[in-house]
């Protein structure tokens, strides 16, 4: 079982849709749960990150962390054509120890 | 605040040659890592600094590939020589903190 698992498949949604994103994952030990948006042929940049369980909205952005289920959530409400990108969730145990990374999922929002 | 800095952005090369990159994280971030992303995948920690020392260079292909961070700052990591596997992105990312990372441009790889 991979640490980290995100359903890869493309996404393609009207705009104005609301956009949904999960990753589930193996190790208890994760505390620091994040959500990175990449855009073609760009280095990922941090979008959100939750502490432990709980939700946390930002904008149009809302993550949620259910730490029981070992599951993440992110929504995108009223998707916009330049939300289209990929979106990858990554976690860590925190202090020194590494990010584990979803291999993401690519959004395309059609206008 | 100028963002992490990457060279090249590009690079062909054969198999068997080598081959360097560059990288100068923000200001002020002690923490430095090299990931390899290949298409379609996440990226893949390959070496993380805490200023001049390293922190975990586990999943460093240690045969081929070398990474140093110069007084605490630049880092270059270097791969020799070159195998067709070795096609990827190498993105460079630096931290005030674990959780926030800072990515730069990164370097498409491709070797033939």
């Amino acid at each position: 079982q991979k640490e980290v698992e995100q359903d890869p498949g493309p996404l393609s949604v009207p705009e104005g849709a609301i956009v949904s994103l999960n990753c589930t994952y193996s190790n208890s030990a994760f505390q620091y749960f994040m959500w990175y948006r990449q855009y073609s042929r760009k280095g990922p940049e941090l979008l959100m990150y939750t502490y432990s369980s709980g939700n946390k909205e930002d904008g149009r952005f809302t993550a949620q962390v259910d730490k029981s289920s070992k599951y993440i959530s992110l929504f995108i409400r009223d998707s916009q054509p330049s939300d289209s990108a990929t979106y990858l969730c990554a976690m860590s145990a925190g202090g020194n120890n590494r990010l584990a990374f979803g291999k993401g999922n690519q959004v395309v929002v059609i206008p | 605040e100028a963002g992490v800095a990457q060279s090249p952005r590009y690079k062909i090369i054969e198999k068997r040659q080598s081959v360097a990159f560059w990288c100068n994280p923000i200001s002020g971030h002690a923490t430095l890592y090299w990931y390899q992303q290949i298409l379609g995948q996440g990226p893949k920690l390959l070496i993380q600094f805490q200023n001049n020392g390293v922190v975990d260079d586990s999943q460093l292909p240690k045969d081929r590939f070398s990474a140093e961070r110069l007084k605490g700052v630049d880092s270059t990591l270097k791969i020799q020589p070159a195998k067709l596997e070795d096609s990827a992105v190498y993105l460079c990312a630096s931290s005030p903190r674990t959780y926030e990372q800072y990515f730069g441009p990164g370097t498409r790889l491709t070797v033939t």
